[in-house]
């Protein structure tokens, strides 16, 4: 079975500086490992993915993430965020099951001019 | 815009009933997920289907059912609901039901119980 926990239920930041979003996970299998964004009132989108390859994952509106093995991370950062990144953000893992993701409990992104 | 349609949007209905939820996944993708998002559990894995055949199954109670139809149309069926049950369900589909691939979500359908 897997397990995510994303470190942080509210991160608050100003616009045009860095953010980071930290999510760790627990798997006793290699994992496929995910984010995903959901603006308020909408489905899910993919932000990006790990499949495998390249540790440094980079995604949609600038945003990118790292994997880390060793210490089972898999955290996700914007150099620079904008007001529209706004938003719930969560990190997922895959497993073994086809299909099946597991999510973290999100993490909300409030950027404030 | 996903490409993934869910109906109705909010539904509204008391303990005890049984409702259907409705999604049509991307044209051509043969997978559709089912995710219940709550308050309390957060988004949680119900089931999966692919080309027709139940192909995962996560924590989804009893009271509740699935189909995909020949179509590639699915149907989510819950029954004697509970107020706990009141949560956003999503649908998702992706081209395979293979590991990796990207889901595409719905809009979601806002059920809430009385």
């Amino acid at each position: 079975a897997q397990s995510v926990t994303q470190l942080d239920s509210q991160v608050p930041v100003f616009e045009e500086a860095p953010v980071e979003l930290r999510c760790n996970y627990s798997s006793s299998v290699s994992v496929y490992l995910f984010w995903y964004v959901q603006y308020p009132n909408q489905g899910l989108q993919l932000l990006l993915k790990y499949l495998s390859g390249s540790t440094l994952v980079k995604g949609i509106n600038g945003f990118e993430a790292e994997f880390n093995k060793s210490q089972t991370s898999f955290h996700l950062r914007k150099p620079s965020v904008h007001i529209s990144d706004t938003a719930e953000y969560f990190c997922a893992v895959e497993g073994t099951s086809y299909g099946k993701l597991t999510f973290g409990q999100g993490t909300i992104l409030t950027v404030h001019p | 815009d996903s490409g993934v349609t869910q109906t109705p949007k909010h539904l509204i209905t008391a303990t005890g009933q049984r409702v259907t939820l409705r999604c049509s996944p991307r044209s051509g993708d043969l997978s559709v997920y089912w995710y219940q998002q709550s308050l309390d559990q957060g988004l949680q894995f119900l089931i999966q289907y692919y080309n027709g055949e139940e192909r995962a199954k996560g924590n989804i109670l009893e009271r509740f059912s699935a189909q995909q139809f020949p179509d590639l149309h699915s149907e989510l069926n819950l029954s004697s609901l509970e107020l706990g049950d009141s949560a956003l369900y999503f649908c998702a589909s992706s081209a395979s039901g293979t590991s990796g691939g990207e889901q595409y979500f719905g809009p979601g359908t806002r059920l809430t119980v009385t």
